[in-house]
């Protein structure tokens, strides 16, 4: 079975652009979450989404937004970029809001 | 407030057991997790304990639970070469959240 699957792998953005990340969840899975991952960090909470809706958002700026499709995949946007929005973008999927997340390969961002 | 704490670095090897040390801070957390991170990839799902348990065993993981002093280790039999990553314990949020909160990571070198 596949894993959850992020696009692209690396990207390379300039300040003050916008960017968009995709998600697609393990089969089956209803649930996605996305978080932030700095070097040297662990991951940070961003958004989850349950069957489309908003369950949960970070500390994160209005410039961070994402959204849930009918098929359950996920974009991730990001508006005005900054020097320190450079980092990996983990997407997790569960079957549930609740349940274990399992977590894709990331999209490595920069912002230069 | 909300912070999970691991030791930075540790250096153990081959065929050794590796003990990774986790404190967390909220009572309420349902489970707590470990993951492994290794260069460039995204988090891979260990095992996870819920919260009413000691311990749980899983082939070479053995994971002991602490309720009392919110302390959590992940041991790991006859490690291998294999087993050199990072490795994240992450705690579900307070009661009515659904993110993870991850602790900095422990940095496991195995040395041949």
């Amino acid at each position: 079975d596949a894993g959850v699957t992020q696009s692209p792998t690396h990207l390379i953005k300039t300040r003050g652009q916008q960017v968009t990340l995709r998600c697609s969840p393990i089969s089956g899975h209803k649930s996605v979450s996305w978080y932030q991952q700095v070097l040297g960090q662990g991951p940070q909470f961003i958004f989850q989404y349950y069957e489309k809706e908003e369950r949960g958002r970070g500390n994160f700026p209005d410039r961070f937004s994402a959204r849930q499709f009918p098929n359950y995949s996920s974009e991730l946007n990001v508006n005005a970029l900054l020097l320190g929005d450079s980092a990996l973008y983990l997407c997790a999927s569960s079957l549930g809001d609740r349940e274990a997340q399992y977590f894709g390969p990331g999209t490595r961002l920069t912002v230069l | 407030g909300e912070d999970v704490e691991q030791s930075l670095f540790l250096s153990v090897r081959e065929g050794d057991s590796s003990v990774i040390n986790c404190t967390y801070t909220d009572s309420s957390s349902t489970y707590l997790y470990w993951y492994k991170q290794e260069p460039g990839a995204g988090l891979q799902l260990l095992t996870y304990i819920f919260s009413n348990m000691d311990m749980k065993q899983d082939q070479r993981l053995t994971v002991l639970l602490n309720k009392k002093d919110k302390h959590l280790s992940l041991r790991i039999a006859d490690t291998q070469t294999g087993d050199s990553a990072i490795y994240f314990c992450a705690e579900t949020g307070p009661s009515g959240t659904y993110k993870y909160i991850f602790g900095t990571g422990t940095r496991l070198k195995v040395l041949a």
